[in-house]
């Protein structure tokens, strides 16, 4: 079945420590976005990445970081910088020339 | 910049009445339309989208939308609903040109029994 794959479901992480999101499709899109999700404040851009070894800073890029390194995969690296790393993170991808996006199920990141 | 507006935050109907959730776009070139559904700990899942062409779009579940582009509006519709519909739902929209996306803040359903 074709997909995205985000792993893992919840990841608990202290305070200080860097931590890195996968995600994984294997749709054959070009594009990859990663958002960030928080009660009442809908998606928020992190980054996005429309071909291999290219990305771009979303709304709220401060404190991540990206890769893209190959078409299928794009990782998401919280850093100790962010202020405020607890929140739910999706990841989606879109064909070039195709309309919407296709999400993954999400990761729920809980910093203490 | 595009912004989206769900007016409503939270929507309360009784199962069986007609569900409306509203939406409305800033851009003045008609952009491609979306209404996604997300329920508790889950990704987005696409409901219905508008491009080209008839400006009723149906979608999945029972539900439709309706691109009016002289309100800059893409309103969500569903004549009867059910319990299953408790969710939340987002509007979303991209410009025909270029590969970012513009979501609203959301708006949850719930469903009354």
């Amino acid at each position: 079945d074709g997909g995205i794959t985000q792993s893992p479901k919840y990841l608990f992480r202290k305070e200080g420590q860097n931590v890195t999101l996968s995600c994984e499709q294997n749709l054959n899109h070009d594009a990859m976005y990663w958002y960030r999700q928080d009660p009442g404040q809908g998606l928020r851009l992190i980054y996005y990445s429309q071909i291999v070894n290219d990305f771009q800073k979303g709304d709220i890029a401060e404190g991540y970081s990206v890769s893209r390194e190959k078409k299928e995969s794009f990782p998401l690296t919280v850093t100790s910088a962010q202020k405020n790393p607890t929140a739910f993170y999706l990841c989606a991808s879109s064909p070039v020339r195709g309309y919407e996006q296709y999400f993954g199920p999400g990761t729920r990141l809980t910093v203490t | 910049a595009q912004s989206v507006t769900q007016l409503g935050s939270h929507v309360s109907v009784s199962e069986g009445a007609l569900v409306l959730l509203r939406c409305n776009y800033s851009s003045s070139v008609p952009p491609y339309l979306f209404w996604y559904v997300q329920y508790p700990n889950q990704g987005l899942q696409l409901l219905l989208k508008y491009t080209t062409g008839a400006t009723l779009v149906k979608g999945i579940n029972g539900f439709e939308a309706e691109f009016k582009k002289s309100e800059t509006s893409f309103h969500l519709t569903k004549p009867s609903a059910h319990m299953s519909d408790a969710a939340e739902y987002f509007c979303a929209v991209r410009l025909n040109t270029g590969n970012q996306f513009y979501f609203g803040t959301g708006t949850s359903l719930t469903v009354i029994p």
